[in-house]
């Protein structure tokens, strides 16, 4: 079946530019997280939906990070006027609702800010 | 102070071999879970093996299994009869909180360790 997808798979922006990364989770999945790994380094959570309700956004490095899921099933993570520090893979997982069940994760977007 | 430590940057083992990739963790909460995830060259994270605080025996998911060992909050993964394919990032990861009733899941990793498999 179908995994999680993200788009777009690598994306370059000039400093101060805005993003938008979409992520697309497995079909039925009410939990969709956020996280950001940085090269060499473990993901770090951002932000967490469970259907269209950001119940945790504590990981959101700045202000300038903004996440939705409006409908429950897409989400869209945008950071405004992109810095050097933001350059990372932003990952994008989905699960079943419940702790213990995995979370799959997308293939991850690489932001490269110039 | 960190919550999960991986203290192996890299590790090497023969192929066939078994091989012990550790994870210590720290938290204080009664109940929480343990994941292990690879991570291939190519990116996505691809789950292993799922230990959760209560859970009497260890797991083991076909050539993976789980070493918990709760009083030293340590939760290694061991490989048995490595192959080639293997040869990835490998993270351990928490989830504090209880199985059920709670309201995020959200994950906080260690920093990896690299496994090569050598033929």
């Amino acid at each position: 079946g179908a995994g999680v997808s993200q788009s777009p798979r690598y994306k370059v922006a000039k400093r101060g530019q805005d993003v938008a990364l979409r992520c697309d989770p497995i079909s039925g999945h009410v939990s969709l997280f956020w996280y950001q790994q940085a090269l060499g380094q473990g993901p770090e959570f951002l932000t967490y939906f469970q259907n269209e309700a950001q119940l945790d956004k504590s990981g959101l490095p700045s202000d300038r990070f903004f996440a939705e899921r409006p409908e429950g099933s897409v989400s869209t993570l945008k950071i405004q006027r992109t810095q050097q520090e933001d350059s990372a893979v932003y990952l994008c997982a989905s699960s079943l609702l419940g702790a213990r069940y995995e979370q799959y994760f997308g293939p991850g977007t690489r932001l490269t800010v110039t | 102070a960190q919550k999960i430590t991986q203290t192996q940057p890299g590790m090497f083992v023969q192929e066939k071999e078994a091989v012990t990739l550790d994870c210590t963790y720290d938290t204080s909460d009664p109940s929480y879970g343990l994941f292990w995830y690879k991570q291939p060259s190519s990116g996505e994270m691809i789950f292993l093996i799922y230990q959760g605080s209560y859970d009497q025996q260890n797991a083991t998911e076909g050539r993976y299994s789980l070493n918990f060992q709760k009083a030293r909050k340590s939760a290694n993964l061991v490989i048995s009869a490595s192959q080639l394919g293997d040869s990835a990032m490998y993270f351990c990861a928490m989830r504090e909180g209880p199985d059920s009733g709670g309201s995020n899941y959200k994950l906080t990793f260690g920093k990896g360790t690299l496994l090569t498999v050598n033929p």
